[in-house]
């Protein structure tokens, strides 16, 4: 069965950087897109970005200057990096399979990262 | 970006009911849209891919059609454990973008 369980600080202070890890269990993360998908009650759910098995990566435009994905395959992890954090980057942070470019079936349980200092 | 507008963003309704939600697109997406099914403190969880194809497990009184800018969701005779938020996505175009949600509580 796939899991996917992220990891990472659940404080950040403003100004610094936020970085998740995703590790997924049950299935290799070859083949597959890997995204990251935020939830905030002022945004709702907001796409990210993702990448590939390969290395490829597409990212939202609104925090492209600020964002990183990054794949380790041996690992079977994937990792989220948001620089130069703001009140406005505190939501729940999802990490997502989809067998295409977009979210799919498989989701974390989410983690509660909150900027503040 | 592609504007999803969700409709209603509220819902009251019984056990028993058939209910519809839709999803406007504000450009022709083709079929590229999913609906996910949410529950307070947990994660989506992917419904419908592609506008109408059930994904594995999910219980054949969902289903969803659709092309270009018009969405539904139906529910056709609600269960208890269908009382949540509801959320379409498309991925036709980047970025990807989710509706607002539409809210489905118990009358």
């Amino acid at each position: 069965q796939v899991q996917l369980q992220e990891s990472g600080p659940g404080l950040v202070k403003p100004s610094e950087t936020l970085s998740l890890t995703c590790s997924v269990s049950g299935d290799s993360i070859r083949g597959y897109h890997w995204n990251w998908v935020r939830q905030s009650p002022g945004k709702g759910l907001e796409w990210l970005g993702y990448i590939y098995y390969s290395g490829s990566t597409s990212y939202n435009p609104s925090i492209k200057s600020r964002v990183t994905i990054s794949v380790d395959t041996s690992k079977n992890q994937f990792s989220l990096s948001l620089v130069s954090v703001t009140a406005s980057d505190t939501a729940v942070y999802f990490c997502v399979r989809g067998n295409r470019p977009t979210p799919g079936g498989y989701w974390g349980r989410g983690i509660l990262v909150t900027v503040s200092s | 970006d592609i504007q999803l507008t969700q409709s209603p963003s509220s819902l009251s309704a019984s056990v028993g009911d058939r209910v519809t939600i839709t999803c406007q697109a504000s450009q022709d997406i083709n079929k590229f849209l999913n609906w996910f099914q949410q529950k307070p403190g947990k994660a989506p969880k992917l419904l419908i891919y592609d506008a109408s194809n059930l994904d594995a497990g999910v219980p054949a009184r969902f289903s969803g059609s659709g092309s270009g800018t018009h969405f539904t969701l139906t529910i056709s005779s609600l269960q208890p454990e269908d009382f949540a938020t509801y959320f379409c996505q498309q991925f036709d175009n980047l970025p990807i973008t989710f509706g607002q949600g539409t809210r489905l509580d118990i009358k």
